[in-house]
């Protein structure tokens, strides 16, 4: 199936540094959702996105929706230990209803030394 | 957010065998999602489970390998059947609420 790409692969930064990710699409969605998802769990939902050119924060997060529909970026500030994980996007396609499919990205596997 | 919840959270099984996972959501949702992440792997989706109709499924997926039940709005099994080393993988449910979609813990599968 369809995976949106997702880049970097992997990073290894070190404490108090910011982080940024992106993803992008041949196809255009109608809504942006990050999560990350830590070692024997399943994805959590870190921020979502509905509209074009949206910017969210939820704490030392940010997320943006890219105002072609085919991309979004997610930025964390000041990394900590804890910000250890795979950070996947996902997006959902235009014309579909609250219940419509997701497809994810590649993922994005964040390491943090202190 | 939606609370899902899933059993077993991991099993060890023969090949050949069957095992059905199940998934419970703290509320009523019309339909469920069940996706598989192989070792290493992104989420790929498996199939869409209505309440009261039958899953639909994603290419490559079919029926008879992942039969689905969908007996009412708070409740839905995977079964993985015929197993081989390759079913190796985690199985996730997935549920709606507004436009975002909540995740359960997951159930790791590891086939001999």
């Amino acid at each position: 199936g369809q995976q949106l790409n997702q880049s970097p692969q992997s990073m290894f930064i070190q404490e108090g540094e910011d982080v940024s990710m992106n993803c992008t699409s041949s196809s255009i969605f109608n809504t942006w959702l990050w999560y990350k998802q830590d070692p024997g769990e399943g994805p959590v939902l870190l921020i979502a996105l509905y509209k074009a050119g949206e910017l969210t924060s939820n704490g030392r997060l940010t997320a943006q929706f890219g105002t072609t529909r085919k991309d979004s970026f997610l930025n964390i500030s000041a990394s900590i230990p804890s910000d250890v994980g795979i950070y996947f996007c996902a997006g959902q396609p235009l014309n579909t209803g609250t219940a419509s499919k997701l497809t994810f990205g590649t993922g994005t596997r964040l390491q943090v030394t202190l | 957010s939606a609370v899902i919840s899933q059993k077993p959270s991991r099993d060890i099984c023969q090949r050949g065998t069957s095992l059905t996972i199940q998934c419970q959501v703290d509320s009523q949702v019309t339909m469920m999602f069940w996706y598989r992440q192989q070792p290493g792997q992104s989420l790929t989706l498996i199939a869409t489970a209505n309440q009261g109709s039958e899953a639909t499924y994603e290419s490559g997926f079919v029926i008879d390998k992942f039969p689905i039940s969908r007996p009412n709005l708070t409740f839905s099994t995977l079964t993985v059947s015929n197993m081989s080393p390759e079913d190796s993988s985690i199985y996730l449910c997935s549920a709606p609420e507004g436009i975002a979609k909540f995740f359960g813990p997951g159930t790791r599968l590891t086939v001999l």
